[in-house]
């Protein structure tokens, strides 16, 4: 198994540009999750889901949109990126059901710059 | 939303001597996750636990959950270079479909050969 895959792992943008970070994982988990990690801030959840179709906010969701159609796939879309988006952005997954529903497993990350 | 207080933010020890921190909340947990992070890469878990009172060991970790479900604690024994990073704990705040984790804002543990 690859476990939980992140494209791309660097990122440059500039200020007003939109992209989608990828996040793929091949345990056959049903929930999925972006967060972002800033200097002294821990992890901080935007996204997530629990299922293909299902997806909710979490702490952080302003300026990101998700979508889940496969069980496989959950990207992460900057809609309009500002300074303030630049992070580094890891997604996570788990399964949803018996004693390690809530292990869960993250990818490598993105990291990204908005300038 | 809240996050956990984790303490100490940060740690500069000897090799070989051993580490501890902890994590505390004021809403009860009903699991608690211990995950390392290495410069650049994602979070691994290190450790979970699930019973209030729980005591696991993984290598030279022990984690304990606490009795109250308000707090936790990593230890690590005999500290080596390759524990360098920082340390997250996480909880997951109620049972049922809620699979959200809750994470304080890490541990940085640095080891002097």
């Amino acid at each position: 198994n690859a476990g939980v895959t992140q494209t791309p792992k660097f990122q440059v943008l500039k200020t007003g540009q939109s992209m989608t970070l990828q996040c793929a994982q091949d345990m056959n988990h049903e929930y999925m999750s972006w967060y972002r990690q800033d200097p002294g801030m821990g992890l901080r959840l935007i996204h997530y889901s629990v299922g293909a179709g299902i997806t909710d906010q979490g702490e952080v969701p302003n300026g990101y949109n998700v979508s889940r159609s496969t069980t496989e796939d959950f990207p992460l879309r900057l809609l309009s990126a500002a300074p303030s988006q630049t992070s580094v952005y890891f997604c996570a997954s788990s399964l949803t059901s018996g004693s390690f529903g809530y292990e869960q497993f993250f990818g490598p990350g993105t990291r990204l710059t908005v300038l | 939303g809240q996050q956990l207080n984790q303490s100490p933010q940060s740690m500069f020890i000897q090799e070989g001597e051993d580490v501890s921190m902890n994590c505390t909340s004021s809403s009860i947990f009903n699991t608690w996750l211990w995950y390392k992070q290495d410069p650049g890469e994602g979070p691994v878990l290190l450790i979970a636990l699930y019973k209030a009172g729980e005591l696991t060991s993984n290598g030279r970790l022990t984690a304990q959950f606490g009795i109250t479900r308000k707090d936790s604690f990593l230890n690590i024994s005999a500290s080596i270079p390759s524990d360098v990073g920082i340390y997250f704990c996480a909880g997951q705040r109620s049972g049922g479909s809620n699979y959200k984790l809750t994470f304080g804002k890490g541990t940085l543990l640095t080891v002097n050969p």
